[in-house]
């Protein structure tokens, strides 16, 4: 089955050190999302990628990067985390209006 | 394993119409199902349901879940052209204190005609 696959499912790391999770489709979508969701909240778009084209939304803090070396992958690098960071972390798909989520990584912090 | 099945996957009605939108679930641990509606790029949160039979009522939208049965419904009454969206609805699964995963289900398509 087509599907959206995120690695690890929890993440744990430690105050200041970087951090890369990772996102993977089958689906052949050109569109890429990453998403930070914390508690009891909606989805907070971090940024997409579309195809190649890297586009950041403007309150994604500097400490979020994102790479996409080819269709199928994308990777989100946190370069130092901090307390705040600990979330959800979802990636989305999508060649239309309709995206399609992964499971998740939880990320703690400690 | 875990999923959400959301039905139908694609709607089309006329402006003034009611509509229900269904989802389905089976999870280990259920915590939660949440209703999301999504136009452009992020989701819109909707509602969050934990109790069953209780009825979450926000303008001309409203949500149930039932437990026993595994099952949610979104209504949404006079619909209107600004309605039309992606409604996802999300089970939030966990174990013991720690925080839940989320599992989507692939959302219904909802187009309003005018």
């Amino acid at each position: 089955d087509a599907m959206v696959i995120q690695n690890p499912r929890y993440q744990v790391t430690q105050f200041g050190k970087p951090v890369t999770l990772s996102c993977s489709q089958t689906l052949n979508h050109n569109v890429m999302y990453w998403y930070q969701q914390k508690s009891s909240q909606a989805p907070k778009l971090l940024f997409h990628y579309y195809d190649k084209d890297f586009n950041n939304e403007a309150d994604t803090p500097d400490n979020f990067q994102s790479r996409r070396p080819n269709t199928s992958f994308c990777f989100l690098d946190i370069r130092s985390p901090g307390l705040g960071d600990a979330a959800m972390y979802l990636c989305a798909t999508s060649r239309d209006i309709r995206q399609y989520f992964g499971p998740g990584t939880r990320l703690t912090v400690t | 394993e875990d999923k959400v099945v959301q039905s139908p996957l694609s709607l089309v009605v006329h402006e003034g119409d009611t509509v229900t939108l269904n989802c389905s679930y089976e999870v280990t641990n259920f915590r939660s199902l949440l209703w999301y509606k999504q136009e452009k790029k992020a989701p819109t949160f909707l509602f969050m349901l934990t109790s069953s039979g209780i009825e979450k009522k926000s303008g001309r939208l409203s949500s149930i879940l039932d437990k026993k049965e595994l099952f949610s419904i979104l209504n949404i009454t006079a619909t209107q052209t600004g309605d039309s969206a992606v409604y996802l609805c999300a089970v939030e699964a966990g174990y013991g204190g720690s925080q839940g995963n989320l599992i989507f289900g692939k959302g219904t398509k909802l187009s309003v005609k005018p």
